[in-house]
């Protein structure tokens, strides 16, 4: 079974820090890569998602990650974050077999201050 | 476009009872997973409904089930509540299933079972 694992709980950085958050999964197949940011009070939204090509990808709000599949990783990064990216990250994975599941971590809640 | 909208918000029941969670996707979307979500064990899958069939299934019991309408809208239902069943239920719609579809998550319908 797929896990995927983010070692970083809870982030705590000022504005205009550089941000990493790590992500690790545990599949060796071929896995679509997700991360997802849940800001307070608001829905589950996708930032970006790998499936396949380049494996430095960029979303949303200057955030990008990279694929490193040896690493089985795919860390999240933002070179100058802002107060409004406080939020609860999460990255998560789909084996393409398996229609749209996706297994998630367990998430990483970034406080920004000012 | 209208999100995906999650029946009720809140919801407080006692064990031993059941619950039934609805969900509407967004309009054109035919497939809608559902997801629990704790602070301890994170986001973890439950299902995915795609034209009123169910397409995979996660590793829960088989108290919790679930059914989609030809509307494309879906409904859960757990029965027998039990204490660790309370959480956050979590419905996403896409387009199509499979990962390669961008999912849209609801609020979600928080479950507090006494």
């Amino acid at each position: 079974a797929q896990s995927v694992s983010q070692h970083n709980h809870h982030v705590i950085l000022s504005e205009a820090a550089s941000l990493e958050l790590g992500c690790n999964y545990s599949y060796g197949g071929t896995v679509n890569l997700f991360w997802y940011v849940q800001y307070p009070g608001q829905h589950l939204q996708l930032l970006l998602k790998y499936f396949s090509g380049d494996p430095l990808v960029k979303g949303i709000k200057g955030f990008e990650a990279e694929f490193i599949k040896s690493k089985f990783s795919f860390n999240l990064r933002k070179p100058s974050v802002q107060w409004s990216d406080t939020a609860e990250y999460f990255c998560a994975v789909n084996d393409p077999g398996t229609a749209s599941k996706l297994t998630f971590g367990t998430g990483t809640r970034l406080q920004v201050t000012l | 476009k209208a999100g995906v909208t999650q029946t009720p918000r809140y919801l407080i029941k006692t064990r031993g009872q059941q619950v039934t969670l609805s969900c509407s996707p967004i309009s054109g979307h035919r497939s809608v997973s559902w997801y629990q979500q704790t602070p301890g064990q994170g986001l973890q899958f439950l299902f995915e409904y795609f034209s009123e069939t169910q397409r995979n299934k996660g590793n829960f019991p088989g108290r919790f089930s679930g059914r989609q309408f030809s509307n494309s809208r879906s409904e859960m239902n757990v029965s027998t509540l039990e204490l660790g069943d309370s959480a956050l239920y979590l419905c996403a719609s896409s387009q199509d299933s499979g990962s390669y579809n961008e999912q849209f998550f609801g609020p979600g319908t928080r479950l507090t079972v006494l």
